[in-house]
């Protein structure tokens, strides 16, 4: 079945440098959405990339989908403490099935 | 008005039990769903149900069913409950399925 991989698992930044996360399936997805989740919290809605090779930005945060529609990225510039959460990718393993979550990539940002 | 709610927040029992879970959306959505998040924050979907088909997740063990009285509402009933049970259960809803998620709070099951 379909496996979507995140890297890396955990981020470790100073307040004002800046992070990446990769996320790659095993299969050719149709789309591609990406979540935050504060600590203690629940999976938050941040975007849904559809196009291959598409580039949003939101502020500071811009997302990525490969052109092959197999990877996904999203880089936070100038990292701030209120980025501190898990981001999770996650596709659908085909169109009309619920969506599989990569691990997440946890991200604690110090002052 | 909280668009995806689900209750208890938090429920611990003991092992053998019996426990449900209920789920609430008020989006008008089709599709609702259950996810267990592990202690490693891996997120993983036991369940997706819309008013036509229901999908199991071929590793969920029997003991776990959902259960849907209208389309607002999915509960999810565990029998026999174990101690690796214990996890986060998020319910969730969409319209359509795969599309974008609104996830409830989230219930913490400790089982002890």
């Amino acid at each position: 079945g379909q496996q979507v991989m995140q890297i890396p698992q955990y981020q470790h930044v100073q307040e004002g440098e800046d992070f990446t996360t990769y996320c790659n399936s095993s299969t050719t997805l149709s789309n591609i959405q990406w979540y935050k989740q504060r600590p203690g919290g629940h999976p938050v809605f941040l975007i849904q990339l559809v196009k291959s090779g598409e580039v949003k930005k939101q502020k500071r945060l811009t997302f990525q989908f490969g052109e092959a529609k197999k990877n996904s990225s999203l880089h936070i510039t100038a990292t701030q403490t209120t980025d501190v959460g898990t981001y999770f990718c996650a596709g659908p393993p085909r169109a009309g099935y619920a969506l599989n979550f990569g691990k997440g990539t946890s991200l604690l940002v110090t002052p | 008005d909280t668009a995806v709610s689900q209750t208890p927040k938090y429920l611990v029992t003991q092992m053998g039990n019996d426990k449900s879970i209920k789920c609430e959306q008020n989006l008008g959505h089709d599709t609702m769903y259950w996810y267990k998040q592990d202690s490693k924050k891996f997120l993983k979907i036991m369940f997706s149900y819309n008013n036509k088909e229901l999908i199991i997740n071929e590793t969920v063990p029997n003991r776990f069913s959902p259960k849907s009285p209208d389309k607002a509402h999915l509960n999810l009933h565990i029998n026999s409950l174990e101690l690796g049970d214990s996890a986060v259960y998020f319910c969730a809803s969409s319209q359509g399925t795969g599309g974008r998620a609104f996830f409830g709070q989230g219930t913490r099951l400790t089982v002890v």
